[in-house]
């Protein structure tokens, strides 16, 4: 079946400016992973969802970032007044309830902020 | 806090030759899982291997082994018969164990990354 998918896959925007990102996780996956990866660095946890509920947020660098999952399907990741270091791949992952841990992960969203 | 260590940021391997990628962790827990996912330049994380902390037994994945030593926090993965679709970059990555109204919980920690090369 279809992967995680992620839109837009790049995003360029000017310092200042508000940005969604989307993410589409495998159909029947309650569970939802947000991490960012810098330049040269693994990914770094931002927040998981386990179904429409934040479980943990405590990834989230400051209140300009927050995360939305109305349905429990697809989740929305919001940046407002982005910051040039705020530039780096955006990854999204999901996982079904009851199995063996594995996160499967989408091609991310790179986003520069100029 | 968990830490995840990879101290090699880059390495290289003929074609079919043997590679082993280093990887430590910090971790006062008991039960833990650990990973490795492979990067390739299209960005798409893939699972290349899982251990569970307590299983003894080092798991196995064709050509994908790892070297789990839980008392020294040490886990490294093994290529054998390296390809060029190997290269790539390579992330060892921690999870507490938890459960979670019956399913997974809890955020992976990865280290570094290393970006492995095989030449030809």
């Amino acid at each position: 079946g279809a992967g995680v998918s992620q839109t837009p896959s790049n995003k360029v925007t000017e310092k200042g400016k508000y940005v969604e990102l989307r993410c589409d996780p495998i159909s029947g996956h309650t569970a939802l992973y947000w991490y960012r990866q810098s330049l040269g660095q693994g990914p770094e946890f931002l927040i998981y969802f386990q179904g429409t509920g934040a479980a943990d947020d405590s990834g989230l660098p400051n209140d300009r970032f927050f995360a939305v999952r109305p349905e429990g399907s697809v989740s929305t990741l919001k940046i407002q007044r982005t910051e040039r270091g705020d530039s780096a791949v955006y990854l999204c992952a999901s996982n079904p309830t009851g199995t063996l841990h594995e996160q499967f992960f989408g091609p991310g969203t790179r986003l520069t902020v100029l | 806090a968990q830490t995840v260590t990879q101290s090699q940021p880059e390495m290289s391997v003929q074609e079919a030759e043997t590679v082993t990628l280093s990887c430590t962790y910090d971790t006062s827990e008991n039960n833990y899982y650990l990973f490795w996912y492979k990067q390739p330049p299209s960005r798409q994380m893939i699972l290349v291997i899982r251990q569970e902390a307590y299983k003894q037994q080092n798991a196995t994945e064709n050509r994908f082994s790892v070297n789990f030593q839980k008392a020294a926090k040490s886990f490294s993965l093994k290529i054998s018969d390296s390809q060029l679709g190997d290269t790539a970059m390579y992330f060892c990555a921690f999870m507490k164990h938890g459960v979670l109204l019956g399913g997974s919980q809890g955020n992976l920690i990865f280290g570094k990354g290393t970006k492995l090369s095989v030449k030809p």
